[in-house]
């Protein structure tokens, strides 16, 4: 099975903290994604990964930056955390290969800016 | 306007109800069509997906695509507690197309 684990399931920080939130996949996948999840707007994609060291910018990545030096490690950077980014963060992965697109979701990080 | 719409509920029905889900979408290039089930505090799972149009079954669930009326509907039969969550509509036009675009997924709750 495919595994994508996220280290921190639920953070509280600080307005204006750096928040680093770390996502390993275990199945050599291409592809890497980072989303946020809110109440009634659904899933919208932040940066997403299609190879080492490459990134793309989603639909909302102002505020966010990220990092692949890894194949099998993104990460999410919140250089200086607002309280409007408090959300559900979730990190997927696919091949490179993909038909469909399906995405292999970890279980997600809940972050909280005081 | 969104590019996938989808009603966000919530929908409580009894045990051994039919729940009928749907999304409508407005990019006719979308050829995959995805139905994702999100259990409390977890990250969403896939639990069935269809290429362009016509009905895929899986056990109590039924996957619907209208492509010519841009319209996708799941359908679970004889529901159970364990159904309850929250369903996320996705579709992609393929290995072309880099991202999913999801529906705000609808919250199921099945009383038993």
């Amino acid at each position: 099975d495919v595994k994508v684990t996220q280290s921190s399931r639920y953070l509280v920080k600080r307005t204006g903290e750096k928040v680093f939130l770390e996502c390993v996949q275990d199945m050599d996948h291409e592809n890497m994604f980072w989303y946020r999840q809110d109440p009634g707007l659904g899933l919208r994609l932040i940066y997403f990964s299609y190879d080492v060291k490459m990134k793309e910018k989603g639909d909302i990545p102002e505020g966010y930056s990220v990092s692949r030096e890894k194949k099998e490690r993104f990460s999410l950077i919140l250089e200086s955390a607002s309280t409007n980014q408090t959300s559900m963060y979730l990190c997927a992965s696919r091949p490179g290969d993909t038909i469909t697109g399906e995405l292999f979701f970890g279980e997600g990080s809940r972050l909280t800016v005081l | 306007q969104k590019e996938v719409e989808q009603d966000p509920g919530p929908l409580s029905v009894p045990e051994g109800a039919i729940v009928s889900l749907n999304c409508t979408y407005s990019n006719s290039a979308f050829q995959y069509f995805m139905w994702y089930r999100q259990y409390s505090r977890k990250g969403p799972e896939l639990l069935m997906y269809t290429y362009s149009s016509g009905n895929k079954e899986d056990g109590r669930f039924t996957a619907q695509v209208d492509k010519s009326s841009k319209y996708i509907s799941l359908f679970i039969r004889d529901s159970q507690p364990s159904d309850s969550a929250t369903y996320l509509c996705a579709m992609s036009g393929g290995s072309n197309d880099y991202k999913l675009s999801f529906g705000a997924g609808t919250t199921v709750t099945v009383r038993a």
